[in-house]
């Protein structure tokens, strides 16, 4: 199976410290995106790139948060000085930048923040 | 401002039935829509899609139909299972540009 992978899947950290989530996509796919969710609400759009490039970020993208794809494969996503409001499940999916739009999604990483 | 709502935040269902969530939507500009299926502690799963240039999409169990002109799509599945049990996601978009999603609806099948 050669979906998108999310690691690590659990974190827990303490409050300032900093976090690095890591999302592998599906191989032939050039769009990456990330998303959070919290309880009870829907995936919320954070960024995406169409291969290295970041074409996108979401309000909800803090100077707190960077996100990289350095050579258009492999995503990261570090949250820097962390806050309990960043206690969320963070999502990544990936597609095809044309033809089939359908995005798919990863297991996701579970951020507790203490 | 939602762009996408799921009024009904759960349903319950008997085995065998038909299940029917509903979506809402206000972007005129939106031209693609799925559904995803989400189990706790996992991503979304991708369902079914559809097209502004359809009205129905039909995938083995799940039947997706668009209505454009009162802005409202449903997924049907018949017949339920209990394995459908989970939080169901409507999501849109318009042309590329990333998923705006509803806030769920929690299906439950009785068997």
């Amino acid at each position: 199976d050669t979906g998108v992978s999310q690691n690590p899947r659990h974190k827990i950290t303490k409050r300032g410290q900093n976090v690095t989530f890591r999302c592998d996509p599906i191989s032939e796919h050039n769009r990456l995106y990330w998303y959070r969710q919290t309880l009870g609400q829907g995936p919320e759009f954070l960024t995406y790139f169409q291969n290295e490039a970041q074409l996108e970020k979401s309000r909800l993208l803090s100077d707190r948060f960077s996100a990289e794809r350095p050579k258009g494969s492999f995503s990261t996503l570090e949250i820097q000085r962390t806050e309990q409001g960043d206690s969320a499940m963070y999502l990544c999916a990936s597609s095809l930048a044309w033809g089939e739009e359908t995005q798919y999604f990863g297991p996701g990483t579970r951020l507790l923040v203490l | 401002d939602q762009q996408v709502k799921q009024n009904s935040p759960s349903l319950s269902v008997q085995e065998g039935r038909i299940s029917i969530l509903n979506c809402d939507y206000t972007n005129s500009m939106f031209d693609y829509f799925l559904w995803y299926k989400k189990y706790p502690a996992e991503g979304p799963t991708f369902l079914i899609s559809i097209s502004s240039i359809k009205d129905k999409n039909e995938d083995g169990r799940f039947t997706v139909f668009l209505n454009k002109s009162a802005k409202h799509l449903s997924l049907h599945i018949v017949p339920s299972q209990p394995g459908d049990s989970a939080v169901y996601f409507c999501a849109a978009s318009a042309r590329n540009t990333p998923l705006v999603f509803g806030k769920g609806t929690r299906l439950s099948v009785i068997a």
